[in-house]
């Protein structure tokens, strides 16, 4: 089974919505950490948001907030009032617990966003 | 304070030939993982270095290596290339530990590495 699974291969929003992509993931560890990156068309990966396997409550960041449901094994990022800028590829990517798997990120395939004007 | 940086930006190699990407922590971290892309696809884990030894390695084949200096850069080799290892080539560093901060990477730009 794939660890992370985004299943939105590429989105349309309107400039100043909110989008919500989405991201389930796998793993039998009890520490774990959920990662949100960007990449842009120039390729590089821009951390978003972080979100612990502990943390109780869900991660923000300015625009970005990540709605962790730890039962159903998700973590969708949440994009409010979109802008051009955010027209990119999001990754949603996954650490294990760090004595067995280290600092090793597995990634999901990824979302493509093209905000519309 | 200065990113993550890599060198070069883009390479162009023949197939067989060997290829060095480098690699600059931001400064304080002491961690640096390698990530290799494909088009198309997210990236796939190749290797992680902490305090100059090999913590990490991903289903890639011995043609890959790496090694970490004292200053904590980073080099990756890439032996006898083959056409399938045409790719954006990460190159992400971190403090190490437990808690958000730590365990967070910041990725560099990337060397795109084109095979012929």
């Amino acid at each position: 089974a794939q660890k992370i699974t985004q299943t939105q291969p590429g989105m349309f929003v309107q400039e100043k919505e909110a989008v919500t992509l989405d991201c389930t993931y796998d793993t039998s560890d009890q520490s774990y950490g959920l990662f949100w990156y960007k990449q842009p068309s120039s390729g590089e990966m821009i951390f978003l948001i972080y979100q612990g396997s502990y943390d109780e409550q869900n991660a923000t960041e300015g625009r970005y907030s990540l709605n962790f449901q730890k039962a159903r094994k998700s973590a969708n990022l949440v994009i409010s009032a979109s802008q051009l800028g955010d027209s990119a590829m999001y990754f949603c990517a996954m650490r294990e617990d760090y004595k067995a798997a280290g600092n090793k990120l597995t990634f999901g395939g990824g979302t493509r966003v093209l905000v519309k004007p | 304070d200065a990113g993550v940086t890599q060198s070069p930006t883009h390479l162009i190699k023949t197939r067989g030939q060997q290829v060095t990407l480098r690699c600059s922590p931001i400064s304080g971290h002491k961690s640096v993982s390698w990530y290799q892309q494909v088009l198309g696809q997210g990236p796939q884990f190749i290797f992680q270095y902490y305090e100059k030894e090999e913590r990490g390695r991903g289903n890639f084949p011995d043609r890959f290596s790496a090694r970490q200096f004292p200053n904590y850069s980073s080099e990756l080799n890439v032996n006898a290339l083959l056409l399938g290892d045409s790719a954006l080539y990460l190159c992400a560093s971190s403090l190490v530990g437990r808690g958000a901060d730590a365990d967070t990477q910041y990725f560099g730009p990337g060397t795109r590495l084109t095979v012929l």
